[in-house]
């Protein structure tokens, strides 16, 4: 089962604007609007911060948004912030017997 | 709010079973149309979902663990479990049980702080 490809890291300074990419296939990215991303910042438990490609959850920040065009997957990050500075997961239901399919990570430095 | 929170052995020997349970706090866990399931991570790297189970008891499992995990549910005690048979050191990891949405996760919206466990002699 391989990973999504994200990238290994990616960095801003403070105000600006990021993206992180997230590669799959036209059988789990590609197929289906179920990709979400999550925030992990070291020694915590990763937290939701998109679902649906798009949507976000009640009091995540409006300087997170997701996108998607055909096999890859988008979040972008507006407005960066010291705390932004954490690891991304982007994941995709892939309709096979596992169901579900996690990137690498992409480690975000806010220099 | 809701609140999960893992407890089992960190330590447990190579080919033998690892077996944690999560509690969960602040709601009843057969609310529908939520999933309980297990993901762990590897210290360092990335997360890799394990898998979940309804309150009515199916549960579902990835391709790359069926064959030795099981996930068991106990609405009485709002508990579920998991059980990995004849372990590795490959399965040394930080394990999380999680609330999603879908068999399969489209969302994870809640998760427990994680406990690391070590394959070992």
């Amino acid at each position: 089962q391989s990973a999504l490809t994200q990238p290994a890291s990616v960095s801003g300074s403070p105000g600006q604007s990021i993206t992180i990419s997230c590669t799959g296939t036209s059988r789990d990215v590609g197929a289906y609007d179920y990709v979400a991303w999550y925030q992990q910042h070291p020694g915590k438990a990763p937290n939701l911060i998109i679902y649906d490609v798009t949507n976000r959850p009640s009091g995540v920040s409006d300087r997170f948004s997701g996108s998607k065009s055909g096999n890859t997957a988008s979040l972008a990050i507006s407005g960066l912030q010291a705390e932004d500075e954490a690891d991304y997961y982007c994941s995709s239901y892939t309709g096979d017997m596992y169901f579900v399919r996690f990137g690498a990570g992409t480690t975000l430095t806010v220099l | 709010q809701l609140q999960l929170q893992e407890s089992g052995p960190g330590l447990v020997r190579p080919s033998e079973t690892l077996s944690l349970t999560c509690t969960v706090s602040g709601d009843s866990i057969s609310r529908s149309p939520y999933y309980w399931g297990w993901i762990r991570q590897p210290p360092g790297k990335g997360l890799e979902w394990i898998g979940a189970i309804y309150y009515s008891g199916s549960a579902y499992y990835s391709q790359s663990l069926r064959s030795r995990v099981t996930i068991s549910i106990d609405t009485s005690n709002n508990q579920f479990s998991l059980r990995v048979n004849s372990v590795t050191a490959a399965d040394r990891a930080i394990y999380y049980c999680v609330r999603q949405q879908g068999a399969a996760p489209r969302r994870v919206d809640y998760w427990g702080q994680g406990t690391l466990v070590t394959v070992s002699s």
